[in-house]
C-alpha cells in the first residue's frame, strides 16, 4: 500500500511570505499526483496535479514540484493570504489502484 | 450544477442503531467513494465504487455496507453504529482516475 508522510504536521507563516508544503510518498509505482485544500468544516477541494513525466506545474499562485527519485513532493504558495490558511493533503494515485492514500496533512495558517 | 450532495449534515445516533448516509452527484461520474475523516488523521478509504453495480472494499470497511444501484447515487450504511464510527464521513466521485471532487460531509456522533 501507499505510505504518505508530511514533514511538518502545522505551518505558519506572514501573510504575503510564500509557503511551501512538503510530501513524501513510498510507493514508486505512484505516477499521477494531487493536491487539496480543506478548510475548516468543509470538504476537500483540488488545488492542482502533476504526472510523473513531469518535475513541476504552476497554477494561479501555486506549484508543485516533483522529484521521483527521492519520492518526494512540495506545493509552494506565493504570496500566502489568509484565504490560504487550510489543511492541505497531498495524493499519490498508482496506475494499478483506484483507491487514494492521504496523510494526515499539514495545517497552514496565515498570521496577519 | 450541485456537484456532490451529501445528507444528512449531521446525525446522533445511539449504539446499536443503524443508519444511511445518502450521497448523490450530477457528474455522471463512473468513481464513488467513502471516507472518513478523524480529528488529527487524513481520510480513509471506507468503500469505492468505479461504476453502477460495482462496489469494493477500501482500508476501513468493517460496519459499513454500500451499494451502487444507479450512476448517481452510493449510499453508506451503518448497520450497527458504535462509538468508534463517530467521525465526519466525505463521499467523492471522479470521472476515470482524475481529480475527486468532495461533497460537504456528514458529522456523525455515536453515544
Amino acid at each position: 500500500g501507499e505510505s504518505v508522510g508530511l514533514h511538518l504536521p502545522t505551518l505558519s507563516v506572514q501573510e504575503g511570505d510564500n509557503s511551501i508544503i512538503n510530501c513524501a510518498y513510498s510507493n514508486s509505482a505512484s505516477d499521477y499526483f494531487i493536491w487539496y485544500k480543506q478548510e475548516s468544516g468543509k470538504g476537500p477541494q483540488f488545488i492542482i496535479d502533476i504526472r510523473s513525466n513531469m518535475d513541476k506545474r504552476q497554477g494561479q499562485r501555486v506549484t508543485v514540484l516533483l522529484n521521483k527519485t527521492v519520492k518526494h513532493l512540495s506545493l509552494q504558495i506565493a504570496a500566502t493570504q489568509p484565504g490560504d490558511s487550510a489543511v492541505y493533503f497531498c495524493a499519490p494515485h498508482s496506475g494499478s489502484a483506484r483507491q487514494l492514500t492521504f496523510g494526515s496533512g499539514t495545517q497552514l495558517t496565515v498570521l496577519p | 450544477n450541485a456537484g456532490v450532495t451529501q445528507t444528512p449534515k449531521f446525525q446522533v445516533l445511539k449504539t446499536g442503531q443503524s443508519m444511511t448516509l445518502q450521497c448523490a452527484q450530477d457528474m455522471n461520474h463512473e468513481y464513488m467513494s467513502w471516507y472518513r475523516q478523524d480529528p488529527g488523521m487524513g481520510l480513509r478509504l471506507i468503500h469505492y465504487s468505479v461504476g453502477a453495480g460495482i462496489t469494493d472494499q477500501g482500508e476501513v470497511p468493517n460496519g459499513y455496507n454500500v451499494s451502487r444501484s444507479t450512476t448517481e447515487d452510493f449510499p453508506l450504511r451503518l448497520l450497527s453504529a458504535a462509538p468508534s464510527q463517530t467521525s465526519v464521513y466525505f463521499c467523492a466521485s471522479s470521472q476515470g482516475r482524475e481529480k475527486l471532487f468532495f461533497g460537504s460531509g456528514t458529522q456523525l456522533s455515536v453515544l
